[in-house]
C-alpha cells in the first residue's frame, strides 16, 4: 500500500504570493491533518478534514485554508505569504474517525518564502 | 507552558547502550504517540498507546495514565537510531489533532 504523498516537496516563493500544497492520503484513509513545523515553534496543528468537512482548526490566521476532495485528497493554501510562513508543512492521514486513529505522515513540503 | 514536556532535549549514546526518553503531559488524553523524525523531515509513527506497554523490535513504549507519564526505551542502540523522537497526545479529542512535545535529539555513536 502506498504511503502518504505530498507535492511539491520543495517550494520557493516570494512575500505576497500564494501557494497551494497537496496531500494524498493512504488509500482508504478519510482523515487528513495538516501541521506546520518551524525551528522556533516546533510542530503545530493547522487543520483536520474528514469526509470533505473541516472538523478542527488550529490557531492560524485566515490566510491559511484548506479543503478535502471526495477522494480524500487534501490541499492547503496560504495566501499573501510572509517570511514567517517558511516552514516544513506535513500532512498525516488516518483510517478511523478518531478513536485509535494512528496518524501516518507524509514526507512534507518545505516552503521557503523570500 | 507546553502541555507536553520531553526530557532530555538532547541525548548522546554509544552504540549498544540502553536509551530512555521521557514524556510528561498535563491533560487527560485518549492516546499518546511516539514519533521519529530523521533529518530531511519525514515523520514515522512508532507507537500509539493508551495504556500499558507496547514493543516493536528494539523499541518499547510504556505509559502510566495516572501519573500522566510515558517513556520510550531503545535497547541495544544503533547509529541508525539517531533521529529526533517526538511525543504527542490527542488531549482526549477524536478530531485528528495532535499536541506535540519539542522532541529529543538522539545521537548514537559507533
Amino acid at each position: 500500500k502506498a504511503g502518504v504523498t505530498q507535492t511539491p516537496r520543495y517550494l520557493i516563493k516570494t512575500r505576497g504570493q500564494q501557494v497551494t500544497l497537496s496531500c494524498s492520503p493512504i488509500s482508504g484513509h478519510r482523515s487528513v491533518s495538516w501541521y506546520q513545523q518551524t525551528p522556533g515553534q516546533g510542530l503545530q496543528f493547522l487543520f483536520e478534514y474528514f469526509s470533505e468537512t473541516q472538523r478542527n482548526k488550529g490557531n492560524f490566521p485566515g490566510r491559511f485554508s484548506g479543503r478535502q476532495f471526495s477522494n480524500s485528497r487534501s490541499e492547503m493554501n496560504v495566501s499573501t505569504l510572509e517570511l514567517g510562513d517558511s516552514a516544513l508543512y506535513l500532512c498525516a492521514s488516518s483510517f478511523l474517525a478518531g478513536d485509535d486513529g494512528e496518524q501516518f505522515f507524509g514526507p512534507g513540503t518545505r516552503l521557503t518564502v523570500l | 507552558k507546553n502541555e507536553v514536556e520531553q526530557s532530555p532535549q538532547n541525548l548522546t549514546a554509544q552504540e549498544g547502550e540502553f536509551i530512555t526518553i521521557n514524556c510528561s503531559y498535563s491533560v487527560g488524553i485518549s492516546a499518546l504517540h511516539w514519533l521519529q523524525q530523521h533529518p530531511g523531515g519525514g515523520i514515522v509513527s512508532l507507537f500509539m498507546l493508551s495504556s500499558g506497554k507496547k514493543k516493536h523490535g528494539r523499541l518499547i513504549a510504556t505509559i502510566n495514565i495516572q501519573e500522566k507519564h510515558s517513556s520510550l526505551h531503545i535497547t541495544a542502540s544503533h547509529p541508525r537510531d539517531s533521529a529526533v523522537y517526538i511525543c504527542a497526545h490527542d488531549r482526549g479529542s477524536t478530531l485528528g489533532r495532535l499536541y506535540f512535545g519539542r522532541g529529543t535529539q538522539l545521537t548514537v555513536w559507533p
